[in-house]
């Protein structure tokens, strides 16, 4: 399995501009999160799915950020407009429910510049 | 008060050190405690993890809950080089929603 793929691995934009970032799952996993790592705040949870269904979207930081999972093979996270202090690494994690530890298994995350 | 909280670090020891990583946690019904791996421009991966308190051990490497205290730990016996990255500890309570600490960066030299 190629694992979980992100994409664009890097991503330099202006204020105010509109950040498309992309996920695909492994395949088979039902579940899908979305997370950011600064070196301030560390790897925080903004959102995460089950079978296509947002769960809990209770750390998305601000209305500028959305999420969808039209099927279980692809998942969106848009910042619009986006703002400097979005600045950070955005990951993307998929898991297979198990139960017990719930092993999430992540991407190489979308490093994302806003000047 | 974050849910998990862990000293950033950096942390730098010379090859062969035993090396000692702690987290503590406020929300009692953490079940699950694990230690996540992450090498530079690379996502976490899910290195060991304890189910409530005791220890586990991995090899090199030993994971350490103390419900009571509400401690996390992670000892790294014979440290390599190959062992420097960061080192994240995270709780979830049996569900889907998992917590995760800053993360520890750890730095073995040669």
């Amino acid at each position: 399995d190629a694992g979980v793929i992100q994409s664009p691995r890097h991503e330099v934009t202006e204020m105010g501009q509109e950040v498309t970032l992309r996920c695909k799952p492994i395949s088979g996993h039902d579940y899908l999160f979305w997370y950011r790592q600064t070196m301030m705040r560390g790897l925080e949870l903004l959102i995460y799915f089950n079978n296509n269904v947002p769960i809990d979207d209770s750390g998305m930081p601000e209305d500028r950020f959305s999420a969808k999972m039209p099927n279980a093979s692809f998942s969106t996270l848009k910042i619009q407009p986006s703002e400097p202090r979005d600045s950070a690494v955005y990951f993307c994690a998929s898991s297979l429910a198990r139960g017990g530890v719930n092993e999430q298994f992540f991407g190489p995350g979308t490093r994302l510049t806003v000047l | 008060q974050k849910e998990v909280e862990q000293d950033p670090g950096p942390l730098s020891v010379p090859e062969g050190a035993i090396v000692s990583l702690n987290c503590t946690y406020s929300n009692s019904a953490f079940q699950y405690f694990m230690w996540y791996r992450q090498y530079s421009r690379k996502g976490p991966e899910l290195l060991m993890y304890t189910y409530s308190s005791g220890n586990k051990e991995d090899g090199r490497f030993t994971a350490q809950v103390d419900k009571s205290s509400k401690y996390i730990s992670l000892f790294i016996r014979d440290s390599q080089p190959s062992d420097s990255a960061t080192y994240l500890c995270a709780a979830n309570t049996g569900g889907f929603k998992t917590i995760f600490g800053a993360g520890t960066r750890l730095f073995v030299k040669a």
